[in-house]
């Protein structure tokens, strides 16, 4: 089985600008969460998608949006773009959610290095 | 959040059996404990995972206190291939997110 892959894997914008990730999960799987990684926060939870609805959100401002798609596939979006927001964008998907999965894995894929200048 | 303690960093020598603690004092009776590890430049990935009694799988195994508040992870024979930050978890029953905290950055001397 092929694992999560993500696209782009390194990315390059200016402050104010728009960005699009994308996020193709393990064949199956229906859960899709993000996560943000900057050396100075680590590994923080941005959202989670199952079912093309967004189950849980962390604590980032609403310029981080995300959706899923009938097919399991995710983006995240970056609007407005600032400094702070260069860093390592982690997806990972899982075959549940909620309540059951928390015996569950999830499988991260390699990330999206962005970078804001 | 369900919070986890690690030390910062750890050393082991290549070969050696490298037992990694976690601080888990607010657990709940639900909640299960992950680790999971990330690698340079690579995503965190699955070690292992346990509820209430110890654990072994290929890669590790966990030694999970009998009050739950504390865990260890436990690599038998560490190699050069084990170094990276090490994540202690507590997957909580609601919501699929994981909340990690700071992670031990395990280095495996040769």
């Amino acid at each position: 089985k092929a694992g999560v892959t993500q696209t782009p894997r390194y990315l390059i914008k200016t402050r104010g600008q728009q960005v699009t990730l994308s996020c193709s999960p393990i064949s199956g799987h229906r859960s899709v969460s993000w996560y943000q990684q900057t050396p100075g926060q680590g590994l923080q939870f941005l959202f989670e998608y199952f079912s093309e609805t967004q189950r849980n959100k962390g604590n980032f401002p609403g310029r981080f949006s995300g959706r899923q798609f009938s097919n399991s596939r995710s983006e995240m979006n970056v609007s407005t773009l600032e400094l702070g927001d260069s860093a390592l964008y982690l997806c990972a998907s899982s075959p549940i959610t909620g309540g059951q999965g928390r015996k569950d894995t999830q499988y991260f894929g390699p990330g999206t290095r962005l970078t804001v200048l | 959040d369900a919070k986890t303690t690690q030390p910062n960093s750890m050393e082991s020598n290549e070969e050696e059996p490298v037992h990694l603690p976690c601080n888990h004092s607010t657990i709940s009776g639900t909640d299960y404990i992950h680790w999971y590890r990330q690698l340079p430049s690579q995503g965190p990935e699955y070690v292992i995972h346990g509820l209430t009694s110890n654990v072994n799988n290929r890669m590790a195994s966990l030694a999970i206190a009998e009050d739950r508040k504390s865990s260890t992870l436990i690599l038998h024979r560490a190699t050069l291939r084990d170094a990276a930050v090490y994540y202690c978890i507590l997957r909580q029953n609601t919501g699929n997110q994981f909340y990690f905290g700071t992670g031990t950055s395990l280095t495996v001397i040769p």
